[in-house]
């Protein structure tokens, strides 16, 4: 099993949907991270959250420690938030990564 | 832009050779992250360098070899390649050492061994 899990995979969903992104992890974390892959390659750090929520624009962040869980948001989704999302946490001494979420947005 | 810069964007060789990737971290971050992504797979975290120092390492074969000069640029070494080391190589740098921070990534190298 791996150590940070998410899903769903792969999604896609209509333009102006509530996407939810879902991360779950097994180790002890002080930090997630979550990023977000263009089709270009290029990765941007979105959000690092320790606890509660986050919010930037059209995107929210929230993490709950006990449940070793984190949700990444995006209301009024648009094609242009089509990319990969990861969610990485801080363990004992590197990030470990999740293996990614897809997101399609059609118009 | 993130301010990491990765050259060269591409690079296509031979298995058997051996090629160097370079990075140069924002301005005034300590510490630089390698990290190598196959193709549609997630990112593999490679080695991590502070201030010229080897912090961390990931899942880095022999084969590979990285360092990080005086002018905290760094340089990836990829030798005795294989067609399986074809993939992404992302720099990444933040303000210290600490998980913590902000990772901020380079554009990446796409290596191409034929």
């Amino acid at each position: 099993k791996n150590e940070v899990e998410q899903s769903p995979q792969n999604l896609t969903a209509q333009e102006g949907e509530f996407i939810t992104i879902n991360c779950s992890y097994s180790v002890g974390i002080s930090a997630l991270h979550w990023l977000q892959q263009h089709p270009g390659g290029g990765i941007v750090s979105l959000f690092m959250l320790s606890s509660g929520k986050k919010k930037h624009g059209r995107l929210i962040a929230t993490i709950n420690i006990q449940e070793k869980h984190s949700s990444l948001h995006i209301t009024a989704s648009h094609p242009r938030d089509s990319a990969v999302y990861i969610c990485a946490v801080t363990g004992s001494y590197q990030l470990i990564w999740g293996a990614g979420t897809k997101l399609i947005i059609k118009p | 832009d993130s301010g990491v810069t990765q050259t060269p964007k591409h690079l296509i060789t031979a298995t058997g050779q051996r090629v160097t990737l370079r990075c140069s971290p924002r301005s005034g971050d300590l510490s630089v992250y390698w990290y190598q992504q196959s193709l549609d797979q997630g990112l593999q975290f490679l080695i991590q360098y502070y201030n010229g120092e080897e912090r961390a390492k990931g899942n880095i074969l022999e084969r590979f070899s990285a360092q990080q000069f005086p002018d905290l640029h760094s340089e990836l070494n990829l030798s005795s390649l294989e067609l399986g080391d074809s993939a992404l190589y992302f720099c990444a740098s933040s303000v210290d050492g600490s998980y913590y921070n902000e990772q901020f990534f380079g554009p990446g190298t796409r290596l191409t061994v034929l």
